[in-house]
């Protein structure tokens, strides 16, 4: 079965700092995806950035980029100089080739930038 | 730029009433899915349609139902409504099953009393 694991139901960060949000995930298949995605106190989910398991470097996306530790299973989310519009929460997720190409979410980590 | 379009934003339903609802997309996307999220969990998929004329099964397809009704609709209707189905629907397209990204709509927040 696949899961996804965010332990850090809250974060804070000083503003222009970097931080790192965790996202550990288990699964059996040779090929997947991982994503990050944002959700402002609005309610809409954002888009932030892709890693295909084949994929050779770490992806990167402006601000963001994800730093994939396969024989960890980590795919940690990194926001470089963060901004008070970066407070939000932020999720995982994952998708596998096993049971259709369903995507799984993690539950969330809220992120608050300090100014 | 409409993108993933819901309807609607909110409604508030009594136990075993029934409603659908709608989603649109005009990105010309061939893969649909209906999500819920729940407080302090991540969404869970409901169904999913990974090409005009498919529907399957997600994680939580319990008390729903769905219909491709072509390649741009995508619509989630409750039977018979349950205080358990309280929740923030979300509805999500993409390319295809294996694209990098869904686009996702603003959501519908459901009531049930």
């Amino acid at each position: 079965a696949q899961k996804i694991t965010q332990t850090q139901p809250g974060m804070f960060v000083q503003e222009k700092e970097a931080v790192t949000l965790d996202c550990t995930y288990d699964t059996s298949d040779p090929s997947y995806g991982l994503f990050w995605y944002k959700q402002p106190s609005s309610g809409e989910m954002i888009f932030l950035i892709y890693q295909g398991s084949y994929d050779q470097q770490n992806a990167t996306e402006g601000r963001y980029s994800l730093n994939f530790q396969k024989a960890r299973k980590s795919a940690n989310l990194v926001i470089s100089a963060s901004q008070l519009g970066d407070s939000a929460m932020y999720f995982c997720a994952m998708r596998g080739h096993t049971g259709g190409f369903k995507t799984i979410f993690g539950a969330g980590t809220r992120l608050f930038v300090k100014a | 730029n409409a993108g993933v379009t819901q309807t609607p934003k909110f409604q508030v339903l009594k136990t075993g009433q029934s409603m659908t609802l709608q989603c649109a997309q005009d990105m010309n996307h061939n893969s649909m899915y209906w999500y819920r999220q729940d407080p302090g969990m991540g969404l869970r998929l409901i169904y999913y349609s990974a090409s005009e004329g498919t529907t399957d099964k997600g994680e939580v397809p319990n008390g729903y139902n769905v219909s491709r009704l072509n390649k741009r609709e995508f619509s989630l209707r409750l039977e018979s409504a349950a205080p358990s189905q309280t929740s923030v629907y979300f509805c999500a397209s993409s390319p295809g099953l294996v694209a990098e990204t869904q686009y996702f709509g603003p959501g519908t927040r459901l009531l049930v009393l």
